[in-house]
């Protein structure tokens, strides 16, 4: 059982290439979450979409796009890329229904721009 | 504003004695709090849970304190071991918004030999 696969593990982009992350899970998880981890400041979130064919911003949207390709698939994108989205990208699922339940996450692809 | 805090970067514990991570929030809407522990170059791993109707659970060697009065919770570790040695995150939903978590910076916990 993979759990959440992200791809890829590492990138390096110069600045103003665009560039797409890609996530999937394979646990029928109605729910997917793009985190961006940076030192000091903990884990916050870009973008999230409840269910297929939702999406909606989160704590730090700008910059990014997101699609929810399907139940399995949830893509970042960014555009234009600047040094500031140097960082650690996690994507993460959970299944949200009646009663409370963790969010899982993949291992990260952890994105240079210079 | 952070609305989840975790005041202390770092921890350092002895082998087989008790590791105490602390975590406060602001928010009295949370009603599911979590911890995740995170090894580097790895993804976040689900640790532990509480709901607010509870003060305590407990698995194995990790326990969760709530004291919803003080708006804090605890992570006690016993007894601590070497590969306990990582970044904690303690996490946040607010139960009355979209559900997402909320996370705090993390607590670097070394457990030495």
């Amino acid at each position: 059982n993979a759990g959440v696969t992200q791809t890829p593990k590492f990138q390096v982009l110069k600045t103003g290439q665009s560039m797409t992350l890609q996530c999937a899970q394979d646990m029928n998880h109605n729910s997917m979450y793009w985190y961006r981890q940076d030192p000091g400041m903990g884990l916050r979130l870009i973008y999230y979409s409840a269910s297929e064919g939702t999406t909606d911003k989160g704590e730090v949207p700008n910059g990014y796009n997101v699609s929810r390709l399907n139940k399995r698939e949830f893509s970042l994108r960014l555009e234009s890329a600047a040094p500031s989205q140097t960082s650690v990208y996690f994507c993460a699922s959970r299944l949200r229904g009646a009663y409370k339940s963790p969010l899982h996450f993949g291992n990260g692809t952890r994105l240079t721009v210079t | 504003d952070q609305q989840v805090k975790q005041n202390s970067p770092s921890l350092s514990v002895q082998e087989g004695r008790i590791s105490i991570l602390n975590c406060d929030y602001t928010n009295s809407m949370f009603d599911y709090f979590l911890w995740y522990k995170k090894y580097p170059a790895e993804g976040p791993t689900f640790l532990i849970s509480i709901s607010s109707i509870k003060d305590k659970n407990e698995d194995g060697r990790f326990t969760v304190f709530l004291n919803k009065s003080a708006k804090h919770l605890s992570l006690h570790i016993v007894p601590s071991q070497p590969g306990d040695s990582a970044v904690y995150f303690c996490a946040a939903e607010d139960g009355g918004s979209q559900g997402n978590l909320i996370f705090g910076k993390g607590t670097k916990l070394s457990v030495k030999p």
